[in-house]
């Protein structure tokens, strides 16, 4: 089972650039979400949706964007990057909301330079 | 407002020894409770959780997790560790909204031979 997978696992970018992170699953989970992981904080949400087509902010969704045309996939996408955009990134899925388990890809790590 | 505390960015055991991982949580509501793990250059995986019911809950590998609501606390345990254990640890709980967990900033565990 492929589970969640995400493309890159790495990227560095100049500031300015954009670019798409690809997240995909294949346990058809409604949930879906993007966090980033920065060194001693835990993971804070970028994005989450409950279905295809409706998406909606975390709690840092500032720099981001998000997409939802299909139950299986999730882009994230980033516009003008920034240093401050250097971190981890995961995207995960559950089949519901609450108290399930949330699957998690490899990861991104991203760089902006 | 929801938070989570894990007490040690850092913690050192030897192999065999007892593993004790420490959260603590603040919450409003009845907490759902999770741990997950970090194995290097992975995502994380849902260790164990708890949503209602007995108060000691047993995980994967041999991990457990007791809820103290008195002490609002979930503490993380295993009789002897292993090489293997060495990851990182993240405790979470269920946010006032569905969708949301809250993180703590990750314990991690260093194993000694």
């Amino acid at each position: 089972n492929a589970g969640v997978t995400q493309t890159p696992k790495f990227r560095i970018l100049k500031i300015g650039q954009s670019m798409t992170l690809q997240c995909t699953q294949d346990m058809n989970h409604n949930y879906m979400y993007w966090y980033r992981q920065d060194p001693g904080m835990g993971l804070k949400l970028i994005y989450y949706s409950v279905g295809a087509g409706i998406t909606d902010k975390g709690e840092v969704p500032n720099g981001y964007n998000v997409s939802r045309s299909t139950t299986e996939d999730f882009p994230l996408r980033l516009e003008l990057a920034a240093p401050s955009q250097t971190s981890v990134y995961f995207c995960a899925s559950s089949p519901r909301q609450g108290d399930t388990e949330a699957f998690f890809g490899q990861g991104t790590r991203l760089t902006v330079v | 407002a929801q938070s989570v505390t894990q007490l040690g960015s850092h913690v050192s055991v030897s192999e065999g020894a007892l593993v004790l991982l420490r959260c603590n949580y603040s919450s409003s509501v009845p907490p759902y409770l999770f741990w997950y793990v970090q194995y290097p250059n992975q995502g994380l995986q849902l260790l164990l959780k708890y949503t209602t019911g007995a108060t000691l809950v047993k995980g994967i590998n041999g991990f457990e997790a007791e809820f103290k609501k008195s002490e609002t606390s979930f503490h993380l345990t295993k009789p002897s560790a292993h090489m293997s254990d060495a990851a990182e640890y993240f405790c979470a709980v269920k946010g006032r909204s569905n969708y949301q967990l809250i993180w703590g900033a990750g314990t991690k565990l260093i194993i000694k031979p």
